[in-house]
């Protein structure tokens, strides 16, 4: 199993603001996935990060907005850029242990967002 | 792109009776179909999942069920227990590359009454 650590655990930001969020898991891992749970919804997601190279982002997600650092095999943040109202949601990074030849997907504890 | 579908959106049932939650999906390229239940405040975790070359999965109180053919899986627990109380979401992935992403399904809030 992968064990991630994800912070900050929650925070109320300021419109306007940005706000990075962090990802760190306890083993290499060639992906790791960042998505949106808006409140009381299912799983979105936002982009894929590889190891050094850019980002891919998913339909209605752009990198101006969401950027995304991928400086290593174990670490990765989301900034959330220019924050509105509509971009409270919780924001979860995911890996999976494929490389190792599992497939099940493993999540950060999640950041919980209010934009005020 | 892959489209996941999951009926109903929320379901109540007794204590020890089945719980049944069903998903379709669009794309016949999606091999591996996991089911992860969140609890309030909790992050997602696997409870069960399938690989396209099964039909059939069974874990304890927890089975799933696929038909390619059809293109849905099914999400079968029995013996409900209060602890059972959850979002049941169901994904579709095509696992043929190192680290795959899922499509989930729209989620399933089950409430099993003492």
């Amino acid at each position: 199993s992968a064990v991630i650590s994800q912070k900050p655990s929650r925070d109320i930001c300021q419109r306007g603001t940005s706000l990075t969020i962090q990802c760190q898991v306890d083993s290499q891992v060639t992906m790791m996935f960042w998505y949106r749970q808006q409140p009381g919804q299912s799983l979105t997601l936002i982009a894929t990060a590889n190891q050094g190279s850019e980002a891919t982002y998913e339909s209605g997600f752009v990198i101006d907005k969401f950027p995304i650092s991928r400086p290593n095999l174990t670490f990765s943040t989301l900034t959330v850029s220019n924050m509105s109202p509509e971009d409270s949601s919780i924001y979860l990074c995911s890996v999976n242990d494929r490389a190792r030849g599992g497939t099940e997907a493993f999540f950060g504890q999640g950041t919980r967002l209010t934009v005020v | 792109g892959e489209n996941v579908e999951q009926h109903p959106s929320t379901l109540s049932v007794q204590e020890g009776d089945s719980a049944v939650i069903k998903c379709t999906y669009s794309d016949s390229a999606s091999n591996y179909f996991p089911w992860y239940k969140q609890e309030l405040g909790k992050r997602p975790q696997l409870i069960i999942d399938i690989r396209s070359n099964v039909g059939e999965k069974k874990d304890q109180r927890i089975a799933v069920t696929l038909n390619k053919t059809a293109k849905h899986f099914s999400l079968h627990i029995t013996e409900t227990q209060p602890e059972d109380s959850a979002v049941y979401f169901c994904a579709a992935s095509i696992g043929d590359n190192y680290g795959q992403n899922f499509v989930f399904g729209p989620g399933t809030r089950l409430s099993v009454l003492p």
